[in-house]
């Protein structure tokens, strides 16, 4: 059984482009969260989410920011127009209910880079 | 809103040394804990997992404890080694969806 896999493990974007980042969950996990780490600091909660449905995005920048989880595929965290302030490294969690009950795994994370 | 605080920051110690890393957080209405260690660069991996039912778990040369009505955990490692020097995270679940919230962490290195 594969841990959570994120691709890819390091991504560099000019300003003003997209950056799409790719989360597989465990086998068998239905609960996906995105968190953002930035250079110096702890690792901030953005989105939760359940196959095609978005749980809590209350840490969720309200502009250029979007994530999905579809019925099939990956989970997708999306930026647009990246700025160089979005440089960090994001990171996936999955778990196979809330983490209110059940323990989470992350895997490697992305690490943005914009130019 | 869930705020959680490792201390200390930062820690180095000898090689075979016993320690105790602590971390408190301001909502006691959580679900559970999990504590992860993260090396350079790396993801996060998970070590021990506490239900707020329970009040310490143990795995190996790591010992966890939870006293959720204090809002206080304690990461306990035993006889320290190298390879355990990382940065070491408390994360209490919180908010309305229960997700974990992560304090800054404490910075562990183990002289050989």
């Amino acid at each position: 059984n594969a841990g959570v896999m994120q691709n890819p493990r390091h991504l560099v974007r000019r300003r003003g482009q997209e950056a799409r980042l790719r989360c597989s969950p465990m086998k068998g996990h239905s609960h996906v969260y995105w968190y953002r780490q930035l250079p110096e600091e702890g690792l901030k909660f953005m989105v939760y989410l359940q196959k095609e449905n978005i749980i809590d995005e209350s840490g969720m920048p309200k502009e250029r920011f979007s994530a999905e989880f579809p019925k099939e595929g990956p989970s997708i965290l999306r930026i647009q127009q990246v700025v160089r302030g979005d440089s960090a490294a994001y990171f996936c969690a999955s778990s196979t209910g809330g983490v209110g009950n059940t323990e989470a795994f992350f895997g490697q994370g992305t690490r943005l880079t914009v130019v | 809103k869930q705020e959680v605080t490792q201390i200390p920051a930062a820690l180095s110690v000898p090689e075979g040394e016993n320690l105790v890393l602590n971390c408190s957080f301001t909502d006691s209405a959580i679900y559970n804990l999990q504590w992860f260690r993260q090396d350079p660069g790396k993801g996060l991996t998970s070590l021990l997992l506490i239900q707020s039912s329970q009040r310490e778990q143990t795995s190996g040369r790591l010992n966890a404890s939870l006293d959720k009505s204090s809002g206080r955990s304690t990461l306990y490692i035993a006889a320290s080694q190298p390879g355990d020097s990382a940065t070491y995270l408390c994360a209490p679940s919180g908010g309305a969806t229960n997700k974990l919230i992560f304090g800054t962490g404490t910075l562990l290195a183990v002289q050989p």
